[in-house]
């Protein structure tokens, strides 16, 4: 199985400040026969269920805002809120959909500082 | 509009059978590329990967339940259902199902989820 670890397992942030969430890889996401990396991003609010908010390691889903970036390759992989609002608050998850069976990342809680 | 389902007991005790509905609506089971996937989430903990099952009928499953878990769909009824046998108390969690579709297997839509405890 491939193993998913994130980093930090907890972050606390000023509104308006940047947050960086680190997803490492047991093996190599990335499938040379297209250059994609099989990594996506889930973002989960209290008493919701996740959503998706990037696919292929860096494509934002449609209607996610620009502020939600996402970049790596191989096996170490980022998520990036660049200026975080209060609706932000909750738990972000890498996910590898490169080999069955599908893993998740252990989840990263994101706070308002 | 995509939109997902799911359905069941909440309550359970050891040793029982879960047998969970997902009824969806917004996409065709039988369109290429399609799937639903099980995801799990016990109270405060991770994400973790059930079962898939795809237009065609192929499933996959999670090899550390993988003899306790059936996934089965009805395409007319917009349906798939899972079953996982043998429920102990570690089993207790929130149960979705959710859509995907293509090669990828991410998962782009989902239910809200629906939480099953397991306890004598």
């Amino acid at each position: 199985d491939i193993v998913m670890t994130q980093s930090p397992d907890s972050l606390a942030v000023s509104l308006g400040g940047r947050a960086t969430i680190s997803c490492e890889s047991s093996q190599s996401l990335l499938y040379s026969a297209n250059n994609k990396n099989y990594l996506a991003w889930y973002q989960q609010k209290a008493g919701q269920p996740p959503k998706l908010l990037i696919y292929w390691a860096s494509t934002r889903e449609s209607g996610v805002p620009d502020r939600f970036s996402g970049s790596g390759s191989g096996t170490d992989f980022t998520l990036t809120i660049s200026s975080l609002q209060a609706e932000d608050v909750a738990v972000y998850y890498c996910q590898q959909y490169s080999s069955i069976p599908i893993t998740f990342g252990q989840g990263t809680r994101l706070e308002i500082e | 509009q995509i939109t997902l389902k799911e359905s069941g007991p909440t309550l359970l005790k050891p040793t029982q059978t879960l047998t969970l509905t997902c009824t969806f609506s917004g996409f065709s089971l039988s369109t290429g590329g399609v799937g639903v996937g099980w995801i799990r989430q016990p109270p405060g903990k991770a994400l973790e990967w059930l079962a898939l099952i795809f237009w065609n009928d192929n499933k996959h499953y999670s090899p550390s339940l993988n003899s306790r878990l059936t996934v089965t769909k009805d395409t007319s009824k917009n349906q798939v259902v899972l079953t996982v046998t043998n429920m102990d108390p570690v089993d207790t969690a929130t149960y979705y199902c959710a859509h995907k579709t293509g090669i990828e297997k991410f998962f782009d839509y989902w239910g809200q989820g629906t939480l099953v405890t397991v306890s004598s």
